[in-house]
């Protein structure tokens, strides 16, 4: 049981390249988010799942683009990427009202 | 908009100090509050989760508790250790499979 896996672990991206960070759960959980954490500050929601083909933008979902055609299965895709977007990205999973958990992150440099 | 704030923005303590972390919520009609432990590098673990409808939950030496009211959680550690050391997140829940909330978090040292 791998819980939440991401990859990449870390990943230097010049201005204007786009990626893919990958995040895939076997816990059978509905709900996926995805999350980013700037140096010293709390986690801001980018995306959002509550299930298969359902996805809904979080507090700062410029510049990024997500799908679910799986349960098990939560890509983020940076378009355009920029310096702003330097920042650990986390991916979560979640049953309705219970515990949250949480991958370890994967650290984006944009230069 | 729901905002949640932490205070001590860090904290440093020597080895057995009993400790609370605080954890203020803007709007009280939250569904359920977590508290997370965050190590350097690495992602977040839940520690405990109080639903809205709980006052407080326990797990070893820590003891969350949750008043809704006023707006405010507290983690209260017991008998500090070393490995305690790490950064403490609260987040709120705001309804049933809604996103979370999180502070800006408190970063614990406990010296030995």
């Amino acid at each position: 049981n791998a819980g939440v896996t991401q990859t990449p672990k870390f990943r230097i991206l010049k201005i204007g390249q786009s990626m893919t960070l990958q995040c895939t759960q076997d816990m059978n959980h509905n709900y996926m988010y995805w999350y980013r954490q700037d140096p010293g500050m709390g986690l801001k929601l980018i995306y959002y799942s509550v299930g298969a083909g359902i996805t809904d933008k979080g507090e700062v979902p410029n510049g990024y683009n997500v799908s679910r055609s799986t349960t098990e299965d939560f890509p983020l895709r940076l378009e355009l990427a920029a310096p702003s977007q330097t920042s650990v990205y986390f991916c979560a999973t979640g049953l309705s009202g219970n515990t949250i958990y949480f991958g370890e992150g994967s650290w984006l440099t944009v230069v | 908009k729901q905002e949640v704030t932490q205070i001590p923005a860090a904290l440093s303590v020597p080895e057995g100090e009993n400790l609370v972390l605080n954890c203020s919520f803007t709007d009280s009609a939250i569904y359920n509050l977590q508290w997370f432990r965050q190590d350097p590098g690495k992602g977040l673990t839940s520690l405990l989760l109080i639903q809205s409808s709980q006052r407080e939950q326990t797990s070893g030496r820590l003891n969350a508790s949750l008043d809704k009211s006023s707006g405010r959680s507290t983690l209260y550690i017991a008998a500090s250790q070393p490995g305690d050391s790490a950064t403490y997140l609260c987040a709120v829940e705001e309804t049933s499979g809604s996103r979370l909330t999180f502070g800006e978090g408190t970063q614990l040292t406990v010296n030995p």
